[in-house]
């Protein structure tokens, strides 16, 4: 286990409404990531982090954003949240062994 | 952006048999990964390749880093049920962001 959980595990909201999620690691890692994975799509990168208020765009970054005002935790916000934005949402973190990246359990949102 | 093209899309195998899916890209990395998702999980990293060239193995499980570093396969050898589930290769230029294929899906049929 790379010591990452993710809360909350399922999330049903509905459009225009702000929602956070949030990451917490146990490993006190620089790097954490944030996606998105959808059918036909893979996994593609929204935000990360390379150290406390040190964060940057993905490929993915439209209509979120991110803060990390520790280490250990890593928040994704959708301000007003859209159908188009109903996914898994995945954090990751950077182990120390070269440039291997570990997953959290994920998060489901549906956005009503 | 970068583009990783994974195939096959999705696999039925018979149990035992032997399975080989394979990714390939217009730009070269620096770092190949594998991952396996089960469903409702996250996925979770099988095998990495640091160097061209590098055949690497972890139990049923072997991998290679193309010479060319535009191109990584992995082979999972006498299949069982438990191998189900999808396969995702990733490739690695810079230090902070991976590029993922789009997986494949393996069926092991009993």
């Amino acid at each position: 286990d790379a010591g990452i959980t993710q809360s909350p595990r399922h999330k049903v909201t509905e459009t225009g409404t702000p929602v956070t999620l949030r990451c917490h690691q146990t490993e006190n890692h620089r790097y954490m990531y944030w996606y998105r994975q959808d059918p036909g799509h893979g996994l593609r990168l929204i935000h990360y982090s390379y150290g406390v208020k040190d964060t940057d765009k993905g490929e993915v970054s439209d209509g979120y954003s991110v803060s990390r005002s520790k280490t250990e935790d890593f928040l994704l916000t959708l301000e007003s949240a859209t159908s188009s934005q109903t996914s898994v949402y995945f954090c990751a973190i950077r182990g120390l062994a070269g440039e291997t990246q570990y997953f959290g359990p994920g998060t489901r949102l549906l956005v009503l | 952006g970068q583009q990783l093209n994974q195939s096959p899309q999705s696999m039925f195998i018979q149990e035992g048999e032997d399975v080989s899916m394979n990714c390939t890209s217009s730009s070269i990395f620096n770092t190949w990964l594998w991952y396996k998702q089960d469903p409702g999980e996250g996925p979770v990293l099988l095998i990495a390749l640091y160097k061209a060239g590098e055949l690497t193995s972890n139990g049923r499980l072997t991998a290679q880093f193309g010479i060319t570093r535009k191109d990584s396969f992995l082979n999972i050898s006498a299949s069982i049920p438990s191998d189900v589930g999808i396969y995702f290769c990733a490739g690695q230029l810079t230090a902070r962001q991976l590029t993922f294929g789009s997986g494949t899906q393996l069926t092991v049929l009993p």
